[in-house]
Parts: C-alpha cells; sequence; structure tokens
C-alpha cells in the first residue's frame, strides 16, 4: 500500500555539523519525491525535490539523494543553523492517475547552539 | 508574488456548527489540493480541485465534507456539523499545472471544535 515512513522521529546536532534525515517509502511506483520543512505553527516549506529518474540533487546547503534498490529517500543539510529546526517531512507522489502527496511522520531536528 | 493564502487562520467551532475553510492559490496557480495535519502526525491528502472541477476526493470523508473551486473566488473546505474529531489543522496547497509539480502550501486553519 501507500506509505511513507521516517526512521527516526527525533534528531539531535550541534550547530556547523552536518545532519542527515532519512525517509523509507513502500511504494516503488513513486516517481516523485518531495522534502518539506515544517516550523511549529505554519504550513510546510518546500526544500527540494527529486524525480525517480535521478539518484542525487543539490540544492543551497542540502543534497536529496534517492535509492530505488531499497526504496530509500534521504536529505543532507550541511553546517546546521539553528534557523534549520523545524519537522522535516519526506513525501512521494505515486506514478500515475492523481497527484495527491503521501507523507511521512517527520522528523524532529533540534540544532543545539 | 503572494503565496497561498488561508483563512481564517484560527476558527473555533462548538459540536453541531459549520466549519467554512477558504484557500487562495498562488497567483497562476490552478490546482488547489486539501490536506489535514493531526497533532505530531504528519499531513493527509482529502481532496484535489482544478477550477469548478473535483479531480480527487479519495481522502475526504463521504459525510459532512465538501469542497469547492469555483470559476471565481477561493477555494472552500466546508465541514457540517462538527465534532471534536475534526479539531485539526488543515492545509492547502497549490500547483500550476498539477502534473507532478511542486505543490505549495499556505499557512493553514487551526480548527478546534468545543
Amino acid at each position: 500500500g501507500e506509505s511513507v515512513g521516517l526512521h527516526l522521529p527525533t534528531l539531535s546536532v550541534q550547530e556547523g555539523d552536518n545532519s542527515i534525515i532519512n525517509c523509507a517509502y513502500s511504494n516503488s511506483a513513486s516517481d516523485y519525491f518531495i522534502w518539506y520543512k515544517q516550523e511549529s505553527g505554519k504550513g510546510p516549506q518546500f526544500i527540494i525535490d527529486i524525480r525517480s529518474n535521478m539518484d542525487k540533487r543539490q540544492g543551497q546547503r542540502v543534497t536529496v539523494l534517492l535509492n530505488k534498490t531499497v526504496k530509500h529517500l534521504s536529505l543532507q543539510i550541511a553546517a546546521t543553523q539553528p534557523g534549520d529546526s523545524a519537522v522535516y517531512f519526506c513525501a512521494e507522489a505515486p506514478q500515475g492517475g492523481s497527484e495527491k502527496l503521501v507523507f511521512g511522520k517527520g522528523t524532529k531536528l533540534t540544532v543545539n547552539p | 508574488n503572494a503565496g497561498v493564502m488561508q483563512n481564517p487562520r484560527h476558527l473555533v467551532r462548538r459540536r453541531g456548527q459549520e466549519a467554512r475553510l477558504r484557500c487562495s492559490p498562488m497567483k497562476g496557480h490552478s490546482h488547489v489540493y486539501w490536506y489535514r495535519q493531526l497533532p505530531e502526525e504528519g499531513l493527509k491528502f482529502m481532496v484535489y480541485l482544478q477550477k469548478e472541477n473535483i479531480i480527487d476526493e479519495s481522502g475526504m470523508p463521504k459525510e459532512r465534507f465538501s469542497a469547492e473551486f469555483p470559476k471565481e473566488g477561493p477555494s472552500i473546505l466546508r465541514i457540517q456539523q462538527v465534532v471534536r474529531g475534526d479539531s485539526a489543522a488543515y492545509f492547502c496547497a497549490s500547483s500550476p499545472q498539477g502534473t507532478k509539480e511542486t505543490q505549495y502550501f499556505g499557512p493553514g486553519t487551526r480548527l478546534l471544535v468545543l
């Protein structure tokens, strides 16, 4: 069935360290993946996306890696800053049909100064 | 360029009342999605609309919930005869084309049913 999950519900890092947030998905037919950041009391904010024909995509301080063999997605944040503290969600869009996104439960990232 | 706008930001209703949530998509976007989020959980898809059409309502409860996106004006998510279990944050997202395009989210409406 369609489900997206995360390995760790919380992650605590020191300012300046790199952060890695993981996500497992079960629908091998999904062909589009997005990472969102959600701060307390706010809506999800787009960070980066990747399509299934790619293994890696880089943005500003962020990198998304997609391993289709083991159905795993990760978000790497370089030089983590206090402003990066938030809940991070991965979402997948199943191939074909509706454009709905299936979200995981989220990982809460805390950056310690 | 204004982002996705939602109002009200907070809504308090008593059991049995109606709740109306509004969403104005980003300029140039004609595809709207509604999601619901319970505390400490991810977002759950409810409904996907284009102008004047419901494309996918597979995530929306069959009773008491309805959604529309008229030719003019915002998209409306309507919840009739609210119950305490309807208390949640409701987020609207929009995209320009709707075909595996990034969905941009609004700030949400937090509904509290007393």
